[in-house]
C-alpha cells in the first residue's frame, strides 16, 4: 500500500533561514508526489507537485522539491523563510492505477520566529 | 471564478443526529473526495466519486455516506452521529487524472455532542 512519511510535526525557524520540510514515500511503482499548505481556517492549497517530468519542482512562494527515487524521498525547501509561510504542510502520492486517489502524512507545522 | 464551497462552516449535534455536510464545486470536475481531518492523523480519505451515480469507500467509511446526482454536489451524510466524528472535514474535487490538482473546500467544523 503507499504511504507517506513526514519527519517531525513541529519545525521552527528564524525569519531568513532555509526551510527544510522532509517527506518519505514508500513504493513499488513510480508515484506522484504533491505539497500542500493549509492556512489556518482555510483548506488545502496546492504548493507544488512532482508528475514524472524534472526531478526538481519548483512551485509557488518560493518553494521548491526535489524528487530523489534513490532515498524515495522528496523533500521541501525553501531558501529563505518568510513570516507569512508559518502554516502546515502536507505531503501526499499518488499513483497512477489508483485514480486519483492520494494518500497524505500526518503533516508538518512550520513556524517561523524573528 | 470556479470554486468549491462546503456549508454549513460549523456544526454542532448531539449523539445519534444524522447529519448531512454540504459540497458544492463549479469546477465541472469529475472526482470528487471527502477527508476528515484530525490531529496526528492528517487527512485521511472517507469517500470518494469519479462521476455521477458513482460512490466509492475509502479508508475511514463507517458511519458515514454520499451520494452523487449531478457533477457538481457530494453530499456527506452521518447516519447517526458519534463522538468519535467530531473532526473538520474537508471536500475536494479533480478534473480526471491522478496528477490533476485537487482543489479543496473551507472546511466544516463538525463537533458532536
Amino acid at each position: 500500500a503507499q504511504s507517506v512519511t513526514q519527519l517531525g510535526s513541529h519545525v521552527s525557524v528564524s525569519e531568513g533561514a532555509l526551510v527544510l520540510l522532509r517527506c518519505n514515500y514508500s513504493s513499488s511503482v513510480p508515484p506522484y508526489l504533491f505539497w500542500y499548505v493549509q492556512y489556518p481556517n482555510q483548506g488545502l492549497q496546492l504548493l507544488l507537485k512532482y508528475t514524472s517530468a524534472a526531478t526538481l519542482v519548483k512551485g509557488i512562494n518560493g518553494f521548491e522539491a526535489e524528487f530523489k527515487k534513490s532515498e524515495t524521498s522528496f523533500h521541501l525547501t525553501k531558501p529563505s523563510a518568510h513570516m507569512s509561510d508559518a502554516a502546515e504542510y502536507f505531503c501526499a502520492v499518488g499513483y497512477t492505477g489508483t485514480a486519483s486517489k492520494l494518500t497524505f502524512g500526518t503533516g508538518t507545522r512550520l513556524q517561523v520566529t524573528l | 471564478d470556479a470554486e468549491i464551497t462546503q456549508s454549513p462552516r460549523h456544526k454542532i449535534t448531539e449523539t445519534g443526529r444524522q447529519v448531512t455536510l454540504a459540497c458544492h464545486q463549479t469546477w465541472n470536475h469529475n472526482n470528487m473526495f471527502w477527508y476528515r481531518q484530525d490531529l496526528g492523523h492528517g487527512l485521511r480519505l472517507i469517500h470518494y466519486s469519479y462521476g455521477v451515480h458513482d460512490t466509492n469507500k475509502g479508508e475511514v467509511s463507517d458511519g458515514y455516506s454520499v451520494s452523487r446526482s449531478n457533477t457538481e454536489d457530494l453530499p456527506l451524510t452521518l447516519e447517526s452521529a458519534a463522538s468519535s466524528q467530531t473532526s473538520v472535514y474537508f471536500c475536494a474535487s479533480s478534473y480526471d487524472h491522478t496528477t490533476d490538482t485537487q482543489y479543496f473546500g473551507p472546511g466544516t467544523r463538525l463537533t458532536v455532542l
